[in-house]
């Protein structure tokens, strides 16, 4: 594909609810991010693959967070028992590894509205 | 990863050069500085990264103090569809990933 491809762009779920969110890296990138941005906020840091070696995790919030990653393909951010203050727009990154020297695409985001 | 500090806001007419600083004076010999952009609603965009030497592309010029504690983006010609927040990250060279983004600076270009 040509970028990052998050899915859904939006989501509206009930409190208590579990989501996932779904991310399509740019193909060939072997690292992939997950940030969290509340509204009128700065991008927060949830979690961080690189290949096969064990992910960061130093982000994320609680133990309600997770995520996912095969390989070097999809990934998948699940929260569950949702709260409303995990009303955010979760945005997520991919780049090509050649060291640290590299730029991260990121994707659009997925609006996620806890009612 | 070393901390930066950038204004909160700026302002900049439309046509005229916009000069964003950044201060890194944490900052140590393997860290680069990067330079993201967020418009509004959007995700951020990758602009431009430097180590020491000054650098330019075809978006903007990264200028690096030679003792490296600051730096300054310039956009040589802003538009109004530079208006976005700015943010200036330092990185280690062994700091796979983990970007951290601080808060940024609003720049606002007007007619």
């Amino acid at each position: 594909g040509a970028g990052v491809s998050q899915s859904p762009s939006n989501k509206v779920t009930e409190k208590g609810k579990d989501v996932e969110l779904r991310c399509d890296p740019i193909s060939g990138h072997t690292a992939l991010y997950w940030y969290r941005q509340r509204l009128g906020q700065g991008l927060e840091f949830l979690i961080y693959f690189q290949g096969n070696s064990a992910p960061d995790k130093s982000g994320l919030p609680s133990d309600r967070f997770s995520a996912e990653r095969t390989g070097e393909s999809v990934s998948t951010l699940t929260i569950q028992r949702t709260q409303q203050e995990d009303s955010a727009v979760y945005l997520c990154a991919s780049s090509p590894y050649r060291g640290s020297n590299t730029e991260a695409f990121f994707g659009q985001g997925t609006r996620l509205t806890v009612v | 990863d070393a901390k930066t500090t950038q204004p909160t806001s700026m302002d900049c007419a439309e046509g005229r050069a916009a000069n964003l600083p950044c201060n890194h004076s944490t900052i140590s010999g393997n860290e680069y500085v990067y330079w993201y952009r967020q418009i509004h609603s959007q995700g951020p965009q990758y602009i431009i990264h430097g180590l020491k030497n000054n650098e330019t592309n075809e978006m903007a010029s990264l200028i690096i103090t030679e003792d490296r504690k600051s730096s300054t983006l310039i956009l040589p010609h802003a538009t109004l569809r530079d208006t976005a927040v700015y943010y200036c990250i330092v990185r280690a060279g062994t700091s796979y990933g983990k970007l951290t983004f601080g808060q940024g600076t609003i720049l606002t270009v007007h007619p």
